[in-house]
C-alpha cells in the first residue's frame, strides 16, 4: 500500500519562508507531486520531482530524497494569497495491479499566512 | 477555469434518491478520474478511465457507479447513499502518457446526504 504524512497545519507571516514536509511509504515510486487548493477551489498542480534534488519554480521550490522517502515544498516571500491547503502526492502503483501509475495523496497541510 | 467542468457544484440528496454527477473536460485528455475528498482526509481515488484500462478502487461501495461514454465525459451515478458519503467529489483528467504527476482537477461537486 501507499501512505503519506505531512503536517496538518502551518502558520507563517507575510514575507517569510515556510517548508512543508512530506514523508511517504509506497510500493513502486515514480515521483512526488505537490498541489495547492484554495477553499472551494480545484486542486492545482505546483511541481513534480522524479529525481533527487531541488526543483525551483518562481517563489516555490520542491525537494526530493528518494533514499529517505522524503520531500518538501518550500514557499518563499509568502503572500496572503498563499493561504491554502497543500497536498503532496506520490505517483506509484496505487490501487491497480496493472501498469497504470496513479497519484496517492496525503491529507494536506493548511497554510495560514498572517499579515 | 481549469478546463474541467463539474456539475452540479452542490447537491443535497436523501438516502433513497438516485442522482448523477457529471464531469466534462475540454483539454483533449484521454484519462479521467474520480476522487473523493473528505475533511482532514487524503483524496481517495475512486475510479480511473484511460485508454489502457479502467481501474476501480475495491474499497468503493457499489452504490457508486461510474460511466465514461467517451474521453471527454465522465459520470458518477449515485444511489441509496449513506450520510458518510457526504464529501467533495473531484473529477480530474490528463493525457494517459503524461509522466509528470500532473492532474487537471475540476472544482468538485459538494454532496450532502441527509
Amino acid at each position: 500500500g501507499q501512505s503519506l504524512e505531512q503536517p496538518s497545519e502551518v502558520t507563517a507571516v507575510e514575507g517569510a519562508i515556510v517548508q512543508i514536509n512530506c514523508t511517504y511509504q509506497t510500493s513502486g515510486f515514480y515521483g512526488l507531486s505537490w498541489y495547492q487548493q484554495h477553499d472551494g477551489g480545484a486542486p492545482t498542480f505546483l511541481s513534480y520531482n522524479a529525481l533527487d534534488g531541488l526543483e525551483e519554480t518562481g517563489r516555490f521550490s520542491s525537494f526530493l530524497s528518494r533514499s529517505d522517502s522524503y520531500g518538501y515544498l518550500l514557499l518563499q516571500e509568502l503572500q496572503m494569497k498563499d493561504s491554502a491547503s497543500y497536498f503532496c502526492a506520490v505517483r506509484g502503483r496505487g490501487i491497480s495491479s496493472g501498469s497504470a501509475r496513479q497519484l496517492t495523496f496525503g491529507s494536506g497541510t493548511q497554510l495560514t499566512v498572517l499579515p | 477555469e481549469t478546463g474541467v467542468t463539474q456539475t452540479p457544484r452542490h447537491l443535497v440528496m436523501g438516502m433513497t434518491n438516485k442522482k448523477s454527477l457529471k464531469c466534462e473536460q475540454h483539454l483533449g485528455h484521454n484519462a479521467m478520474y474520480w476522487y473523493k475528498q473528505s475533511a482532514k482526509k487524503p483524496l481517495e481515488l475512486m475510479f480511473v478511465y484511460s485508454l489502457e484500462e479502467r481501474v476501480e478502487n475495491n474499497s468503493v461501495p457499489s452504490r457508486f457507479s461510474p460511466e465514461c461514454p467517451n474521453s471527454s465525459h465522465l459520470f458518477l451515478h449515485l444511489h441509496t447513499l449513506q450520510p458518510e458519503d457526504s464529501a467533495l467529489y473531484l473529477c480530474a483528467s490528463k493525457y494517459s502518457t503524461t509522466n509528470t504527476g500532473e492532474l487537471f482537477f475540476g472544482e468538485g461537486s459538494r454532496l450532502t446526504v441527509l
